[in-house]
């Protein structure tokens, strides 16, 4: 029921493009993204509802294939600023009540 | 802007002391959550509510207590502390996404 993540651990120069997926085995409603930095909490970075909606925000965005069960988050020419710990949440019961997350995906972006 | 306060940022505590961290939030979200969480590691849901009198256990079992007796206030108790029970405490509040208090730091000796 967890969703999976991947990758597990991603290391990037400043500037480079990463991928990170984000896949259910079940019906996903929404999928929600955010990411850690070491010592703090959890940030909300975007949202992606059912319907195959791609939202952004700067040079961060995301996608959702409702027929694969799958979410990625795309951050194109990263910054130092990235990294982190990125973690997906999935609704799967359609009432945003309780999200089922991820493992988490762990960024490093080096100078 | 987003206002989820917890207390105390830090306890260390020894074994058998009952403890209850605190978790507060202004924006009247109904929904609110309790994680524990590891360095490095996965959100472990502990506890949540829906609202006022509504409590209901995470996917993680716990040995810690809550209540919900005003929308703003979500304690969370462990009457018997262990070391087993050291970690990183995250309270949220929600209504559509969630928002992150700045967590709990124990470390039970």
């Amino acid at each position: 029921q967890q969703p999976v993540q991947s990758p597990q651990a991603v290391i990037l120069r400043e500037g480079e493009d990463a991928v990170i997926n984000c896949s259910s085995s079940k019906a996903l409603y929404s999928v929600h993204w955010y990411r850690q930095k070491h010592g703090e909490a959890p940030v909300f970075l975007m949202i992606l509802l059912k319907g195959g909606e791609q939202k952004g925000h700067e040079k961060i965005s995301a996608s959702f294939n409702e027929k694969k069960q799958q979410s990625s988050l795309y951050l194109t020419a990263s910054q130092l600023s990235y990294s982190g710990t990125y973690f997906c949440g999935t609704d799967n019961a359609g009432n945003n009540r309780k999200l089922i997350w991820g493992l988490g995906t762990s960024l490093a972006v080096n100078p | 802007e987003a206002d989820i306060y917890q207390t105390p940022r830090y306890l260390v505590i020894g074994t058998g002391k009952k403890i209850t961290l605190e978790c507060s939030q202004t924006m009247g979200h109904d929904k609110m959550y309790w994680y524990q969480q590891d360095p490095g590691m996965e959100l472990h849901l502990i506890h949540y509510s829906y609202g006022v009198n509504s409590t209901e256990k995470g996917d993680l079992s716990s040995e810690s207590t809550v209540s919900r007796i005003r929308t703003e206030h979500f304690p969370l108790t462990l009457e018997s502390a262990r070391p087993s029970h050291t970690s990183q405490y995250l309270c949220a509040s929600s209504e559509v996404m969630q928002y992150f208090g700045p967590g709990t730091r124990l470390t039970v000796t």
